[in-house]
């Protein structure tokens, strides 16, 4: 079964840049998607197809595609992104869709 | 506006049975694909199953098939997921999540908590 693999946690001060990888196999043959989960809530889309933002989502996020590894990409990171983000892809050969392990994102 | 609200869980011992449910509203029914998502306690985020939206298409993840059933009735506009043989490991918050044109899930509803002990 396809696996993506997210490191644990990511931490940034306000102000910074975070950016949460997210690696697969040839991930950047796949369209790739990104939530973001606050404590108690259920997940939000923040990225589709890759690069794609819901109407609501600020510009700062955004994302990016290539090879064996995707990234979320949070600029001007403040206190509110505080949350965990999870990567998300079709596994087509199977017909499964597969969420990776998530990343807690701690702002400083 | 996009609405879905979960219902059904509860407490069941092991090898029981449950069955749960997602009101769907705010969108055409017969149009998407549904998905069931579970997350067990302090854990990330794993796909249970999909239905099309015809519901003539269903496909489960390989730690629950043959085990659940995923199901929708458009005359009620509403989502079910059949339980049987529960395990401990089943123990989790059950979101429902409406798939979009896409292979993304552009809303999901707000959980159902399963928890299987004895």
């Amino acid at each position: 079964s396809y696996v993506l693999t997210q490191p644990p946690s990511v931490s940034v001060a306000p102000g910074q840049t975070a950016r949460i990888t997210c690696g697969g196999n040839n991930i950047g043959s796949k369209s790739v998607h990104w939530y973001q989960q606050k404590p108690g809530q259920a997940p939000v889309l923040v990225v589709y197809d890759d690069s794609d933002r819901p109407s609501g989502i600020p510009e700062r996020f955004s994302g990016s595609n290539s090879g064996n590894t995707a990234t979320l990409t949070i600029t001007r990171v403040e206190d509110g992104d505080e949350a965990d983000y999870y990567c998300h892809v079709w596994e087509s050969s199977s017909d499964h869709w597969v969420f990776g392990g998530g990343t807690k994102l701690t702002v400083l | 506006q996009v609405q879905l609200v979960e219902s059904g869980g509860g407490v069941v011992q092991p090898g029981g049975s449950l069955r749960l449910s997602c009101a769907a509203s705010g969108f055409t029914f017969t149009t998407y694909g549904l998905h069931w998502v579970r997350q067990a306690p302090g854990k990330g985020l794993e796909w249970v199953a999909f239905i099309r939206y015809d519901g003539n298409k269903r496909y489960y993840a390989d730690s629950v098939k043959g085990r659940f059933t995923i199901s929708r009735d458009s005359s009620k506009n509403t989502l079910y997921l059949q339980m049987n043989s529960l395990r401990g490991e089943d123990t989790a918050l059950y979101y429902c999540a409406k798939q979009a044109n896409g292979d993304y899930f552009d809303y999901w509803g707000q959980g159902t908590l399963v928890t299987v002990s004895s």
